[in-house]
């Protein structure tokens, strides 16, 4: 079975370009979680979707940032005109129901 | 407001010796209370995880002790061996189905290095 995918693996924007970070669950995990850790930190909660719909946003920056889990396809985290400050792991994590969330390798954002 | 208070920062333990990361927290509406490793470069993997109605859980040379008065859980490695080192991080989740229910609130983690 395999874990939860994320591409890309490493992105480099400049300022004001955006940024689309793509997630896949583990097969059969419904539930969607992103999270974002800067350096020596811990991971900071942004969003939480099930199919079609956003559950949890509280944690998502109210501008520039948007996340969609469509009926087909990948989980999408949208960074629109990104800044410096973007500049972080991003990270999603999957679970079958709540409770257990298994992470996937995250994607390094670069702003320059 | 930090909700997850984690200690130490960085931890150096002689290999065989035990690793103890120590967590607090204020929620009291938090009943889930897992412990992440993350090597460099790699996503958090879930190592082992606690509800409140237990004070201990063991899985191979992992244990959380858990103190529900006290508001501290903690992981103790035992037989700590170089390929544990790692950063550790601890993370809280409420119950319910209200608002927020769903989060993990994330400790800032411990560096542990195990030397030989």
């Amino acid at each position: 079975n395999a874990g939860v995918m994320q591409n890309p693996r490493h992105l480099v924007r400049r300022r004001g370009q955006e940024a689309r970070l793509r997630c896949s669950p583990m097969k059969g995990h419904s539930h969607v979680y992103w999270y974002r850790q800067l350096p020596e930190e811990g991971l900071k909660f942004m969003v939480y979707l099930q199919k079609e719909n956003i559950i949890d946003e509280s944690g998502m920056p109210k501008e520039r940032f948007s996340a969609e889990f469509p009926k087909e396809g990948p989980s999408i985290l949208r960074i629109q005109q990104v800044v410096r400050g973007d500049s972080a792991a991003y990270f999603c994590a999957s679970s079958p129901a709540r409770y257990e969330q298994y992470f996937g390798p995250g994607t390094r954002l670069t702003v320059t | 407001q930090q909700q997850v208070k984690q200690s130490p920062q960085s931890l150096i333990v002689q290999k065989g010796g035990i690793s103890i990361i120590n967590c607090a927290y204020e929620n009291t509406a938090f009943d889930y209370f897992p412990w992440y490793q993350q090597f460099p470069g790699k996503g958090p993997a879930l190592l082992i995880a606690i509800r409140p109605d237990v004070s201990e859980k063991k899985e191979g040379r992992f244990t959380i002790s858990f103190n529900k008065s006290a508001k501290q859980f903690s992981l103790h490695i035992m037989d700590s061996q170089p390929g544990d080192s790692a950063t550790y991080f601890c993370a809280a989740s409420p119950g319910g189905s209200g608002a927020g229910s769903y989060q993990l609130t994330f400790g800032k983690g411990t560096k542990l290095s195990v030397i030989p």
